[in-house]
Formats: structure tokens, sequence, C-alpha cells
């Protein structure tokens, strides 16, 4: 069983780019959550994919954007990057109905 | 609104001795608990869970909590510490059951470190 995989491992970008984050969901998981977990703190959530459709939303601004796949990966797009969007960003994945979250390693972004 | 919160931002304990990491949430319905340990560079690791069974919940690694309705409190044990426990922890509250907009909420984190 193939847990979740995220790419690229480490970003660097400058403000006001673009950036592509992308999340494998493991085997047989269909929903998908985004979080940002900015240096010393706790994962905050970003949104959660579910059907393909956005299922929930946190406190992030609309550049903050994301797609979920049929085959259930998913990507979360950043636009007119900050220097505060520099964090760590976690992808999770977990079936319908259930309890658990799975956490991928996480893509690192830099933004200069 | 649910919220969590992580007392004590840093604990340091002597190899062998107890870990006692503490979590307070605060929830207007029935909660879902759950401790994460983040290793350096690394992803989040499900250490154990409650979802209304036992209100004791032992998890791996030989770490256990208790839920606590009375106290809304759900800190993390572990009899003796190891060195390999050295992490980040963190607990968290789950909104709704996932699939049903159920977001995790975080606490701020614990960082354990354990002196030889």
């Amino acid at each position: 069983e193939t847990g979740v995989t995220q790419s690229p491992t480490h970003l660097i970008k400058t403000r006001g780019q673009q950036v592509t984050l992308r999340c494998s969901s493991q085997s047989g998981h269909n929903t998908v959550s985004w979080y940002q977990q900015a240096l010393g703190q706790g994962p905050q959530f970003i949104f959660q994919y579910y059907r393909e459709e956005e299922n929930g939303r946190g406190n992030f601004p609309p550049r903050f954007s994301g797609l979920q796949f049929p085959n259930y990966s998913s990507e979360l797009n950043v636009n007119a990057l900050e220097l505060d969007d520099s964090a760590l960003y976690l992808c999770a994945s977990s079936i319908t109905g259930g309890n658990e979250q799975f956490f991928g390693p996480g893509t690192r972004l830099t933004v200069l | 609104a649910q919220s969590v919160t992580q007392l004590g931002s840093h604990v340091s304990v002597s190899e062998g001795a107890l870990v006692l990491l503490r979590c307070n949430y605060s929830s207007s319905v029935p909660p879902y608990l759950f401790w994460y340990v983040q290793y350096p560079n690394q992803g989040l690791q499900l250490l154990l869970k409650y979802t209304s069974a036992a209100t004791l919940v032992k998890g791996i690694n030989g770490f256990e909590a208790e839920f606590k309705k009375s106290e809304t409190s759900f800190h993390l044990t572990k009899p003796s510490a190891h060195m390999s426990d050295a992490a980040e922890y963190f607990c968290a509250v789950s909104e709704g059951g996932v699939g049903q907009g159920g977001k995790l909420i975080f606490g701020q984190g614990t960082e354990l470190s354990v002196k030889p």
C-alpha cells in the first residue's frame, strides 16, 4: 500500500510568482485536505477536496486554490506569492466518513 | 468554534522519566481528538485518536492519552521516555467526520526533548 506522496520536496520562489504543489492520496482514499504549517506553528487548514469539489475552506485568501482529479490526486496552487507564504505545506488523505487523516511528508516552500 | 491549547511549547525530560504533554480542547460537539508526532523535516504521524469509544486510548510507541470530558483535556503520556521520542507533538480536534468538512484544528505544538 502506497502512502501519501507530495512533490516537490523543496521549492524556492520569489515574491509575486505562482506555485503548484502536488499530492497523491493513499490508495483507496477519496478525500484530500491541505494544511499550511509556518515555522514553529501548528498546521492550519487551507481546504479539503471531495469528489473533485472543494468541501470546506479555512481562513485563506482566494489566491490559494486547488484541484482534485478523478484519481483523487490533488494540486494546491498559490498565486501572487508573498513572503508569509513561506511554510511547509502538508497534504492529508482520508476516506469518506473516516476519522483519520494520513499525512504526506510535505513540501517546503520558501518565498524570497 | 473548536480550539486546542497545548500547555508548554517545550518539555524536557530525562531518558526513562515520565512524559506528560498537556492538551485542552474546546468543542461544542462531541469531539474527535488526535495526537500527532512530527520528526524534523517530516510530515505528521498519528500516535493515537479518541473517537468516543474508550476514554483511555493506547497508541503507538508506548504512548497513551486519557479523554476527560469534565476537564476538557486529552493529555498524552508515556511511562518511560526514550531518546527516539524527541520530536514535536501536536494535539488536534476534528470538526466532524472526515468528508463532512471535518478539518483538523491543531494546537501550537510541544517540542519534547529527552536528555540522556
